[in-house]
């Protein structure tokens, strides 16, 4: 059964600093990844989307990796602003397409 | 268009009531699917329709759950009866294409059973 996990569960940066956001699966068997921003009392806002055949996907300041072997992917943001600050998640679909697994996410707060 | 939406956005209720949840999916999306918050078990799939078709719905956690889809524009989740750990953030989402495809959610139903 696949699990998705994020680590930390929450981070507080100050403004500018640039972070890594981790997420782990446990089977590689996957047919892409999605990163979600979710801010609080909102739905869930779609960032970036890996196929299983990409190493990375880059949105502005986001830069979003994946390691289908070791099973991870990261979430880079460059130059961190109090904008920033929500929950993000992680999501794998597994290969047959026919179920999406969240992780529990991270809560990033970003001081000004 | 102006996204998936739900409705209502806080549903404060006695338990033993029913509730019915809405969500209009985008024009032209071909696949609706309900999820639960909480936060002890994160996201959870309930169910999901295609082409206004239940297609899995072995996230319903019980009976006293329920989902229809009468026309492509229009979905209800409904609880009868309701109870207190059914409290959650219910989202409804839709894409193009199943799971494979970038899904837009709803800004989520409120609910707290009493």
């Amino acid at each position: 059964k696949q699990e998705v996990t994020q680590i930390p569960a929450a981070l507080s940066v100050p403004e500018g600093e640039n972070l890594v956001l981790n997420c782990s699966f446990t089977d590689s068997a996957i047919y892409n990844l999605q990163w979600f921003r979710q801010d609080p009392g909102k739905g869930l806002t779609s960032l970036l989307l890996i196929q299983s055949s990409q190493r990375e996907q880059t949105s502005g300041r986001l830069n979003a990796s994946l390691d289908k072997s070791s099973g991870r992917s990261t979430l880079y943001i460059a130059a961190s602003q109090p904008g920033d600050s929500a929950t993000y998640l992680c999501a794998v679909i597994n290969q047959a397409g026919t179920a999406l697994i969240f992780g529990k996410g991270t809560t990033l707060s970003v001081s000004s | 268009d102006a996204g998936v939406i739900q409705s209502p956005r806080h549903e404060v209720t006695e338990m033993g009531q029913e509730v019915t949840l809405r969500c209009k999916p985008i024009s032209g999306h071909d696949y609706l699917f309900w999820y639960r918050q909480t936060m002890m078990r994160g996201l959870e799939l309930l169910i999901y329709f295609n082409n206004n078709v239940p297609i899995d719905d072995s996230g319903m956690p019980e009976d006293r759950f329920s989902a229809k889809m009468p026309n492509a524009s229009f979905s209800t989740l409904k609880i009868q009866p309701s109870e207190p750990r059914d409290s959650a953030v219910y989202f409804c989402a839709s894409s193009p294409n199943g799971f494979i495809t970038e899904a837009f959610f709803g800004q989520g139903t409120r609910l707290t059973v009493v």
